[in-house]
């Protein structure tokens, strides 16, 4: 089945940019959401397909995915971004699937 | 506003069944178009797709859980459903309710997510 590899953790300190990459098999040809998870609460899509951005995302979140690589980066980084983020696809073996998940702490 | 709200034990015994459900408000469960979905996040692990049921009943299920999940939907409550039966420890994890809004497309994203609720697995 197809297989998405987060980083385990990315650091950044305030101010600065934080890139999460997503790898898998030829991901360019299919269509990567991004979800931000914090502790008790609901998770919140912010990024679909590639690089849209839901109502209400800030403009600081923004996505790629090219080749091997899908990527969540977000500028001028804040403590409240602080959070665990998922990469996901749709692949025809499971349905949906995510990343391991990439707890980005904000230094 | 779509608002989406597990509900059930949180402590269940190995062999047993694991039941939850999930109330929606702000959308009609029957008039929408969306998919209604069960996700859940292991502690210490990631997110695990478990499946997804239309409105009109139609389900899908992880192929490694399908043995033993059953999702149903309640249109009369506004209410779905997740039973998974002969728990093991390894099903103890964070139970997620979502909706995907675009039932049309497989490749759309879960746009709304419950906050969550903890289920144990344990004697």
């Amino acid at each position: 089945s197809y297989v998405l590899a987060q980083p385990p953790s990315v650091s950044v300190a305030p101010g600065e940019t934080a890139r999460i990459t997503c790898g898998g098999n030829n991901i360019a040809s299919k269509s990567v959401h991004w979800y931000q998870l914090r502790p008790g609460q609901a998770p919140v899509l912010v990024i679909s397909y590639d690089s849209g951005r839901p109502s209400g995302i800030p403009e600081r979140f923004s996505g790629s995915n090219s080749g091997n690589t899908a990527a969540l980066t977000i500028t001028r980084v804040e403590a409240g971004d602080e959070a665990d983020y998922y990469c996901q696809v749709w692949d025809s073996s499971i349905d949906r699937i995510f990343g391991g998940g990439t707890k980005l702490t904000v230094l | 506003q779509l608002q989406l709200q597990e509900s059930g034990p949180g402590l269940v015994k190995p062999s047993e069944t694991l039941s939850l459900t999930c109330t929606v408000s702000g959308v009609s469960i029957s008039s929408s178009t969306s998919y209604w979905a069960w996700i859940r996040l292991p502690p210490g692990k990631g997110l695990e797709w478990i499946g997804n049921i239309y409105y009109t009943g139609g389900t899908a299920y992880n192929p490694s859980l399908k043995s033993r999940v059953t999702i149903s939907v309640d249109r009369s409550k506004n209410q779905f459903s997740l039973s998974l039966n002969s728990v093991t420890a390894a099903d103890t994890a964070l139970y997620y309710c979502a909706t995907i809004e675009d039932a049309m497309r497989s490749t759309s994203p879960i746009d709304s997510w419950g906050q969550g609720t903890l289920v144990t697995v344990s004697s």
